[in-house]
């Protein structure tokens, strides 16, 4: 089946750091690419969707500066979270749609912590 | 946008026990209805999906069956296993888009 990963799985920074995320679609095309935020015991928040080779669009409420989204290629998307606070603790999933199915594939998210 | 609901929230069956769990939608132009297993500390997996043109689709002990009218879909699973148990989530979507909506979730626990 399709495979989607995500890099680092987990991550540890200090507050007004930037981390960035990896999230690549291992053996298919994906014009599209989602990133989600989860919380403990949360249902997935969809963050912004991202096409291959335009801006990302951006969900009410995620600040477009504080969480950059590049998608580079047909395999690769990601997403920097620009000077971190403790706040922007969460778990990032990112997804790629099938440009072929049509069916989204999940990443194995990454645990971000900010101190 | 999009309203999503689905129930039970938390679901406790015995091993070899049928789990059913209801996903109610509101927009009528949703075509493609998945559902997705999440284990502890792991991204969604897609187990099964369904699109507008079929009612029902079954994959070993597990289906997923559709009511456009009612804007509902359900997952049935058969001979539940302890390794079933985890939050289950179900995300319609519509059109081109395929931005899904997700449910807030059902934790299925199966206790041996």
């Amino acid at each position: 089946g399709a495979v989607v990963s995500q890099h680092p799985s987990w991550v540890i920074c200090k507050s007004g750091t930037s981390v960035k995320i990896e999230c690549r679609s291992l053996d298919f095309q994906a014009t599209t690419m989602f990133w989600y935020r989860q919380f403990p015991k949360q249902s997935l928040m969809l963050m912004a969707t991202s096409n291959e080779g335009s801006k990302a669009t951006y969900e009410q409420g995620v600040e477009k500066d504080k969480f950059l989204i590049n998608h580079a290629s047909l395999t690769l998307s990601t997403l920097t979270v620009t000077s971190a606070h403790p706040e922007d603790s969460s778990f990032y999933i990112c997804s790629a749609l099938s440009g072929v199915s049509y069916e989204q594939y999940f990443g194995p998210g990454t645990r971000l912590t900010v101190t | 946008g999009e309203n999503v609901e689905q129930h039970p929230s938390t679901l406790s069956v015995q091993e070899g026990d049928s789990a059913v769990i209801k996903c109610t939608y509101s927009d009528s132009a949703s075509n493609y209805f998945p559902w997705y297993k999440q284990e502890l500390g792991k991204g969604p997996q897609l187990i099964i999906d369904i699109r507008s043109n079929v009612g029902e689709k079954k994959d070993q002990r597990i289906a997923v069956t559709l009511n456009k009218t009612a804007k509902h879909f359900s997952l049935h699973i058969t001979e539940t296993q302890p390794e079933d148990s985890a939050v289950y989530f179900c995300a319609p979507s519509a059109g081109g888009s395929y931005i899904p909506t997700f449910g807030r979730g059902t934790s299925l626990i199966v206790h041996p």
